[in-house]
């Protein structure tokens, strides 16, 4: 079965630098880019920028570039989204996904079960 | 313009059949993918390139486009069908990917 598995939640402080995992499983890992979305308290989702594993090209949203850093370990099939600093605005549910891309088509599956970082 | 467009809340009786819509210019040029998300869940995609049901999707879910505007249809809702459904589609660089805000869709 393909899956993401993430770390766990986290509480953190202003200023404090945190890094969050997803793994994949069932799956190629290097094959397929890994996005990760950030979706705030009754907000919607916004992408946060795609890895693609095997060969670490990453692309960010605008709105993210400079303020978090994706990396990719694909010998242990994880990527990371990671912070210097945290402020109170990056409290959200980061979930990370799976892009597919089929025949033209691109679509995210599937996704992680999600990672609630709360700053405060 | 790469953004995304849906009404906030739709309801739906028990049995009957409801449509949520998703509008940007990007659909002109880029297929519409939808999502549905229970709370505390992770999302599942539910139809992909505008009209494909992945496997072990039930056939009441069913997608369409048309011009700058896709949609999702439920034909006989279940209560299990109660969630929040997002569109996504790529950006205007074909490279990154834009979200609806999503559809709170209740069963009555």
């Amino acid at each position: 079965e393909v899956q993401l598995a993430q770390s766990g939640a986290e509480v953190k402080k202003p200023g404090e630098s945190l890094k969050i995992s997803c793994q994949g499983s069932g799956y190629r890992f290097s094959s397929n880019w890994i996005a990760w979305v950030r979706q705030k308290s009754g907000k919607g989702r916004e992408l946060m920028g795609i890895i693609f594993p095997a060969d670490s090209d990453i692309k960010y949203s605008p709105s993210f570039e400079g303020q978090v850093t994706i990396s990719v370990d694909k010998s242990i099939s994880t990527a990371y989204l990671q912070w210097s600093s945290l402020n109170a605005s990056d409290t959200a549910i980061y979930y990370c996904a799976r892009l597919l891309m089929v025949r033209g088509n691109r679509w995210f599956d599937p996704w992680g079960p999600g990672t609630p970082v709360i700053v405060s | 313009s790469s953004e995304l467009t849906q009404d906030p809340a739709v309801s739906v009786a028990l049995g009957q059949t409801v449509r949520i819509t998703c509008q940007g210019d990007i659909l002109r040029t880029y297929s519409a993918n939808w999502y549905q998300q229970r709370p505390g869940q992770a999302p599942i995609v539910v139809i992909f390139g505008s009209n494909n049901r992945p496997s072990g999707i039930p056939d009441r879910f069913s997608g369409s486009s048309s011009g700058n505007t896709a949609s999702l249809t439920i034909t006989g809702a279940l209560a299990e069908d109660e969630a929040d459904y997002f569109c996504h589609s790529r950006d205007s660089s074909g490279d990154l990917y834009v979200f609806g805000d999503g559809t709170t869709v209740t069963v009555l």
